[in-house]
């Protein structure tokens, strides 16, 4: 089945090491997204991509950064993760334009030690 | 995007159906109705959207009022898998690249 695909499931690392989290899709979809959902808390949205383009929200803390190198997947940069930075880590896929709905994995859990 | 109310709960048996609503008042002429849900431990999941008609698929229901101010979701035979948190979401067309502004949703438990 066509989806998105997020490795790993759930991801330990040290305060300050930096870490990387992937999503690939196999949907083709020229749109991907990055959402950090913390403990009881509505996802919250990072960046996303638009094809190429990177577009980060205006609220993402500069230690979050994302990669594309093709449509397929996307990486997740935390370049010195802290305690709060704690989450589960959603990619989500959808089309360009329209009332298109987004497709999520089903996320990273980050626990940082 | 307008704002959207649902309860913070809500109890169904299993096999029957479980009747979800959403308030959204202030809904604009070219806002769309979307429903996600979000089982434990998993990303939100696509259930149906709408912006006038009610629209059905094979998950799920949406009935929206004739003056577009509040939807419901019908799961027709509630099973125990449909317990969840159920997002109603209002937001514009054309906004493919824009965050989905997910509320508290509604906790919908399913018991047999």
């Amino acid at each position: 089945d066509a989806m998105v695909i997020q490795n790993p499931r759930y991801q330990v690392t040290q305060f300050g090491k930096p870490v990387t989290l992937s999503c690939s899709q196999t949907l083709n979809h020229n749109v991907m997204y990055w959402y950090q959902q913390k403990s009881s808390q509505a996802p919250k949205l990072l960046f996303h991509y638009y094809d190429k383009d990177f577009n980060n929200e205006a609220d993402t803390p500069d230690n979050f950064q994302s990669r594309r190198p093709n449509t397929s997947f996307c990486f997740l940069d935390i370049r010195s993760p802290g305690l709060g930075d704690a989450a589960m880590y959603l990619c989500a896929t959808s089309r360009r334009g329209g009332n298109q709905p987004q497709h999520f994995g089903d996320g990273t859990r980050l626990s940082i030690l | 995007d307008a704002k959207t109310t649902q309860p913070p709960s809500m109890d169904c048996a299993e096999g029957r159906a479980a009747n979800l609503p959403c308030n959204h008042s202030t809904i604009s002429g070219n806002e769309y109705v979307y429903w996600y849900r979000q089982i434990h431990s998993q990303g939100p999941q696509y259930i149906i959207h709408g912006l006038k008609n009610n629209e059905t698929n094979e998950m799920a229901s949406l009935i929206i009022t004739e003056d577009r101010k509040s939807s419901t979701l019908i799961l027709p035979h509630a099973t125990l898998r449909d317990t969840a948190v159920y997002y109603c979401i209002v937001r514009v067309e054309n906004q493919a690249g824009t965050a989905l502004i997910f509320g508290k949703g509604t906790t919908l438990s399913v018991s047999s």
